[in-house]
């Protein structure tokens, strides 16, 4: 069966430092997504995207925030200078049109 | 979308016994109802889920139940099992591909 893959597992990284979430969707899947999870908190949207653009962002995806599908098959979340308060896990997922939406693994990111 | 409120938060069942968590909404306009479950350090996986034209989804020991008119459904697991301990969400979305908005989760302990 298909998956929702991502890579790293784990990154740690300084504060100040940038850092690159890497996804890659279902293969035929429309529609990505980012969410991030710190720990002991519930699951918080950040950002979806779809047709090459972003179709939404919460108030968390400031400016230091950014994704880009490079090519075909990655999907990745870019944050350009970490604070602390970054610490988190990181899950993508994708859909298809009208479908549930499929959820990778995650990258635990720890910011020192 | 918007208010969507689980019950209980917290719930303790002994292995064997059924297990029901509630979920209320306030969005008339959801018509895609999912649970989704997550284990420690795990991520979400959508385990069961229904369109608003279906009053009961029934997979094994999981169903869900819809009442669209009191804006409200719930997750029913019969003869828990250990492996059935994680926190669930229900997430009442417009559209499948609509973000989610997860809430706080209820908190599900199976006791042997």
């Amino acid at each position: 069966e298909p998956e929702v893959t991502q890579t790293p597992s784990h990154q740690v990284t300084q504060m100040g430092q940038e850092v690159i979430l890497r996804c890659v969707p279902i293969s035929n899947h429309l529609y990505f997504y980012w969410y991030r999870q710190i720990l002991g908190q519930k699951v918080e949207f950040l950002v979806s995207f779809y047709n090459n653009e972003i179709s939404e962002k919460s108030e968390i995806f400031d400016d230091q925030l950014s994704v880009e599908r490079p090519d075909g098959s990655n999907f990745t979340l870019k944050i350009r200078s970490t604070k602390l308060e970054d610490s988190a896990m990181y899950f993508c997922a994708s859909s298809y049109s009208y479908n549930e939406q499929f959820f990778g693994p995650g990258t635990r990111l720890t910011v020192l | 979308g918007e208010n969507v409120e689980q019950h209980p938060s917290t719930l303790s069942v002994q292995e064997g016994d059924s297990a029901v968590i509630k979920c209320t909404y306030s969005d008339s306009a959801s018509n895609y109802f999912p649970w989704y479950k997550q284990e420690l350090g795990k991520r979400p996986q959508l385990i069961i889920d229904i369109r608003s034209n279906v009053g009961e989804k029934k997979d094994q020991r999981i169903a869900v139940t819809l009442n669209k008119t009191a804006k409200h459904f719930s997750l029913h697991i019969t003869e828990t099992q250990p492996e059935d301990s994680a926190v669930y969400f229900c997430a009442p979305l417009r559209n499948r591909d609509d973000k989610i908005i997860f809430g706080k989760g209820t908190r599900l302990h199976i006791l042997p």
